[in-house]
């Protein structure tokens, strides 16, 4: 079962944040989140990890609720270039599952000048 | 260092026919994973191979199989072609990263229309 995320589509205004969620029904060993533009190849941004937490890049980072199973991915004073697919991948708890990822349905980022 | 490519990038087939579509892997990575991704939709997750020996496969039928070479690149081969099968193929490989988890590189695709 795929991880649901949410909002499906937000549209920010330059300089302005957003929040992309990302929960899922099973008990998860990580969470990768990536970000595809319009023709490309999806573009690994973090992966936060069980126990653990890693920020990926300065003005975009996440959190990872291992009691809730939930993931959030933060972007800060938002840029053109932020414009795009994002994804959420999980890899299951307790399984040999690395690099199979389950991939939610995308949430579609539009920034405006 | 060079990326995943994929060929070819895009290809038009009908109905019944057969497909292979093929992955280099990133220097240095030693796990191909292939994805399907239907338009609109994330990827979907077809198998991984390692050390050219199938390590998982999601919720596809037998008529979708693969390969690996000693050299780490991978096919994908699809039989007898159904319209559903009209999708983006991506190829991802993959290696140990420092955290110990496997963090996929995407090529950017072969687009499959199945007409």
């Amino acid at each position: 079962q795929q991880p649901v995320q949410s909002p499906q589509a937000v549209i920010l205004r330059e300089g302005e944040d957003a929040v992309i969620n990302c929960s899922s029904s099973k008990a998860l060993y990580s969470v990768h989140w990536y970000r595809q533009k319009h023709g490309e190849a999806p573009v690994f941004l973090m992966i936060l990890l069980k126990g653990g937490e890693q920020k990926g890049h300065e003005k975009i980072s996440a959190s990872f609720n291992e009691k809730k199973q939930q993931s959030s991915l933060y972007l800060t004073a938002s840029q053109l270039s932020y414009s795009g697919t994002y994804f959420c991948g999980t890899e299951n708890a307790g399984g040999t599952s690395y690099g199979k990822l389950t991939f939610g349905q995308g949430t579609i980022l539009t920034v405006h000048p | 260092e060079t990326g995943v490519t994929q060929s070819p990038t895009h290809l038009i087939k009908t109905r019944g026919q057969q497909v292979t579509l093929r992955c280099s892997s990133q220097s240095g990575h030693n796990t191909v994973s292939w994805y399907q991704q239907a338009l609109g939709q994330g990827p979907q997750f077809i198998f991984q191979y390692y050390r050219e020996e199938e390590n998982g496969r999601g919720n596809f039928p037998p008529r979708f199989s693969g390969l690996q070479f000693p050299n780490y690149s991978s096919e994908l081969n699809v039989n007898a072609l159904e319209l559903d099968d009209s999708a983006l193929y991506l190829c991802a490989s993959s290696g140990a990263g420092p955290s110990g988890a496997n963090v996929l590189t995407f090529g950017a695709g072969s687009r499959l229309t199945v007409l």
